[in-house]
């Protein structure tokens, strides 16, 4: 079965440093490229930044660039999101999320909450 | 970035009939006759599940009362048998170009 988990995710204070992790299972990890996507508390989705198979690409959504740093270590099947200078704003869920095709998501992990406040 | 607007924001619909959720692009997502296109639902507390992918493949064991229809710009999903496990968040994605870009999301409830 093919799955995701997340960790790492808390409470942190504005400017503060957190790192998530995604344990995935059950497929080829190094073969596909990974997504993080997070979700404001009663909000929509938004993709954060990805990472090709084999670690080789990678982008950020513009409003996370220069303070979140997305990494992979295959040899563990684990994906990395550093997160720094956080701020309110940042408040949301994370998932991490398995890259299909050219670009859908499937599956999802089940998220983890990242809250920044004082 | 490819901005994806969705409508309605909500809806209600009775038990047995038919929900229409649809999705504008800013651009095509139309190319090599392929549209970039996923659909996915979101059930309260959980993460989000892929429904349909290319705007019309139903993903496996996705029941068959979920179509995706549209190309271009226009897309539509189409639940046609409104059943009681529907109720969630349902969500258009385009991974044409990056950053993939969502849709803000249509509610589905029962009436």
């Amino acid at each position: 079965e093919v799955q995701l988990v997340e960790s790492g995710g808390g409470l942190v204070q504005p400017g503060g440093s957190l790192r998530l992790s995604c344990a995935a299972s059950g497929f080829t990890f190094s073969s596909h490229w990974m997504h993080w996507v997070r979700q404001a508390p009663g909000k929509g989705l938004v993709w954060v930044s990805h990472i090709s198979g084999d670690g080789g690409t990678i982008t950020y959504a513009d409003f996370v660039k220069g303070r979140f740093t997305i990494s992979r270590d295959n040899a563990k099947n684990t994906l990395y999101l550093q997160m720094s200078s956080l701020r309110a704003e940042d408040t949301a869920v994370y998932f991490c999320a398995r890259g299909i095709g050219s670009g859908w998501f499937d599956p999802w992990g089940q998220g983890t909450l990242v809250t920044v406040s004082s | 970035d490819i901005v994806m607007t969705q409508s309605p924001d909500s809806l209600a619909v009775s038990l047995g009939e038919r929900a229409t959720i649809n999705c504008k692009s800013s651009q095509s997502l139309l190319y090599n006759n392929k549209n970039f296109l996923a659909w996915y639902q979101q059930k309260p507390g959980q993460p989000p599940k892929l429904l349909i992918s290319w705007a019309s493949t139903r993903e496996s064991g996705v029941p068959d009362r979920f179509t995706g229809s549209g190309s271009g710009t226009d897309f539509t999903l189409t639940i046609s048998s409104l059943q009681a496990e529907d109720v969630a968040v349902y969500y258009c994605q385009q991974y044409y170009s990056t950053p993939q870009t969502f849709g803000q999301g249509t509610k589905v409830e029962i009436k």
